[in-house]
């Protein structure tokens, strides 16, 4: 256990659906991330909260939303999603905004059919 | 843009040491972090740099050279449970946004 705790571990999803995964950290950080992990491509950042706040958006498509109700908890809404979109998906966190370390969460293995 | 260079894979033996470059062009720096991911887990911190030099730690070594755009880690009386890969990635800004390189697979043989 590293403190940030994904669910689900593994979704598998169709085209059509909407699903939502979940990460919380009990480290007591101020900032939160999603990452995206593809196969053969190098850790991706979508977006970063800064105390509840997004900072960050990195051109990331309307079909992932997300929502971070308190520094603890960060959601990553998902519908209409393309096959293209499997991946690994990873929360992290950080004690600051921009952090010296990232706490990874186990991640969500997302697979759209 | 962003670039993060590393070498894809590198094999090396129980016992011996290696040493795994990254280098970097990016559009901004605030640091330099060093992870391990083993197959099927999440990255683990290993290291951060922030001003040239080497940080030592354990087994481990982080260096730095922001003038070069260039950092290594070193691994020293490697075990077959470092294999694994290291990923480099440069904190862009200190909003949060990193950038990672592709990752080195790292294979310790017998």
């Amino acid at each position: 256990e590293t403190g940030v705790t994904q669910t689900p571990r593994h979704l598998v999803m169709g085209m059509t659906n909407k699903k939502s995964l979940k990460c919380e950290q009990h480290l007591g950080h101020n900032a939160m991330y999603w990452y995206k992990q593809s196969a053969k491509k190098p850790l991706e950042l979508m977006f970063v909260y800064n105390f509840k706040e997004q900072t960050e958006n990195n051109s990331v498509p309307s079909r992932f939303s997300p929502e971070c109700p308190n520094s603890s908890h960060l959601f990553l809404h998902l519908h209409t999603l393309q096959p293209e979109d499997s991946a690994l998906y990873l929360c992290a966190s950080s004690q600051t905004p921009g952090g010296d370390g990232y706490t990874f969460g186990s991640g969500t293995r997302l697979t759209v059919v | 843009g962003q670039n993060i260079d590393q070498p894809t894979e590198m094999t090396a033996t129980e016992g011996a040491i290696v040493q795994i470059n990254c280098t970097y062009q990016t559009s901004g720096f605030n640091g330099l972090f060093w992870y391990q991911q083993h197959a099927g887990e999440a990255p683990t911190f290993l290291s951060y740099n922030v001003l040239d030099g080497l940080e030592e730690k354990g087994r481990f070594s982080s260096f730095l050279s922001r003038s070069k755009g260039y950092s290594y880690l070193l691994l020293k009386e490697l075990q077959m449970k470092d294999s694994a890969s290291y990923l480099c990635a440069v904190k862009v800004t200190n909003a949060g946004k990193s950038t990672f390189g592709d990752g080195t697979t790292l294979t310790v043989k017998p």
